[in-house]
């Protein structure tokens, strides 16, 4: 059972825009920033949105992190074949003393 | 460029020890905090240890703690994760991973990973 809670599964039709929730509580999201992490099949994980929220280089602006009080939230716009992967969120937590991740998103891409 | 390279993985019996090595190349020394983060086999991403960019500080999962140690060699550049006492549930891809920050920023470069198997 993961700290933060992800669903399971998502999908959308190329184009479209997919959004993926994490829910955390006070200790995790609702006091630190938030990373979202890309895991293409066979591959390691790739940062999406670092700590300041931002993109880094080379990261299309078709991927965008928010955060309200203690659920943050990835939108993909204009859903892409390549952009068929797992997920992750990922927060400090302040009572664990340590990170926590979501429990990974799979994204379809129809 | 920064780039990470684990090795070390393989094939152990349980109760035994094995050390996790990750050469590091183009990164300022001692700038960053450093990660070890592994998978499990089918399962998604579960933190391990952190070790702070100076050294001083170092953070593990309830899951390991007492029995894996995070520790590093600055003149070779490299980190490593010493596993004692291993279990099945030990079992998945190791990847070491740089720190935005000073620790508490989150990973923003991984290495390839390594395959650590614990099986009689």
């Amino acid at each position: 059972q993961s700290v933060l809670t992800q669903p399971p599964s998502a999908s959308g039709t190329p184009g479209q825009r997919v959004t993926i929730s994490c829910s955390g509580s006070s200790s995790n999201i609702g006091s630190n920033s938030v990373n979202w992490y890309q895991q293409l099949p066979g591959a390691a994980p790739k940062v999406l949105t670092n700590s300041n929220n931002q993109r880094p280089s080379g990261v299309p602006d078709r991927f965008s992190g928010s955060k309200s009080g203690t659920s943050a939230s990835l939108a993909i716009s204009g859903l892409q074949s390549e952009d068929e992967a797992d997920y992750y969120c990922a927060a400090w937590d302040d009572s664990l003393n340590g990170w926590v991740f979501g429990g990974g998103t799979k994204l379809t891409v129809l | 460029q920064v780039q990470l390279v684990e090795s070390g993985g393989g094939v152990v019996q349980p109760g035994r020890s094995l050390r996790l090595s990750c050469a590091a190349s183009g990164l300022p020394s001692r700038s960053y905090g450093m990660h070890w983060v592994r998978q499990a086999p089918g399962k998604g991403l579960e933190w391990v240890a952190l070790m702070s960019y100076d050294g001083t500080k170092k953070y593990y999962a309830d899951s390991v703690k007492g029995r894996f140690t995070i520790s590093t060699d600055n003149s070779k550049n490299t980190l490593y994760l010493q596993m004692n006492s291993l279990r099945a549930e030990d079992t998945a891809v190791y990847y070491c991973a740089k720190d935005q920050g000073g620790g508490s920023d989150g990973m923003d470069v991984w290495g390839q990973g390594t395959t650590v198997t614990v099986s009689s």
